[in-house]
């Protein structure tokens, strides 16, 4: 069965630091991958997704992610951490198909705080 | 149009109650699902539909009924819900190889 690990619960950084949140999955095959982000209360907002092609994704907010099929990881990377980015941050994969319709299946979250 | 709209933003509800949370998408996206959120957790799926039919029921207790009336709108009727039900109901759509796009969320309580 497919399953997305996210190692890390809760990750504090200074504001200007660097960023780095890791996801690893399990899957038959390649699947689609994304990152959302979600301020408390909010829905949830997509940051990046990868199909296919170039390994590095750039996305919104200044966020970037990194496919590496050898390490089943598609970790999210910011190099300077703003106030307002500290919200809860999934990674989710789904299967490639044709179809319309997709599952997605979430990793458990990772709660960043950003210290002024 | 490219956002996920729902309606109401806060709802209260008593267990005995009859009410129904709103979607609404207007970016052409031929698949639209619910899931249910609890504090400090990720989205779990409750239904999808796909071309307005309903394709996947994730085991969800029949006090939850979704309705797809036209491909831009997605209903979830609650009847007779229970306390442990409170939660954020999420609505999403999404189309053939672009991203699932989520909605902001109804958060629900249960009395």
């Amino acid at each position: 069965a497919q399953s997305v690990t996210q190692p890390d619960i809760h990750i504090t950084v200074s504001e200007g630091a660097s960023l780095e949140l890791r996801c690893n999955y399990s899957y038959g095959a390649t699947p689609y991958l994304f990152w959302y982000v979600q301020s408390p209360g909010q829905g949830l907002q997509l940051l990046l997704k990868y199909f296919s092609g170039d390994t590095l994704v750039q996305g919104i907010k200044g966020f970037e992610a990194e496919f590496k099929r050898s390490q089943s990881s598609f970790n999210l990377r910011k190099p300077s951490v703003h106030w307002s980015d500290a919200a809860e941050y999934f990674c989710a994969v789904a299967p490639i198909s044709s179809g319309s319709a997709r599952q997605l299946t979430f990793g458990s979250g990772t709660q960043l705080t950003v210290l002024p | 149009d490219t956002e996920v709209t729902q309606t109401p933003k806060h709802l209260v509800m008593g267990m005995t109650n009859k009410k129904s949370l709103k979607c609404e998408q207007h970016m052409g996206h031929r698949a639209m699902y619910w899931y249910k959120q609890k504090a400090k957790k990720p989205p779990e799926l409750m239904f999808v539909y796909s071309y307005e039919k309903l394709s996947i029921n994730e085991s969800v207790p029949s006090r939850f009924s979704p309705e797809c009336p036209n491909s831009s709108l997605l209903n979830l009727h609650l009847h007779a819900l229970q306390p442990e039900d409170s939660a954020l109901y999420l609505c999403a759509s999404s189309q053939g190889m672009g991203p699932t796009l989520f909605g902001p969320g109804t958060r629900l309580t249960v009395l």
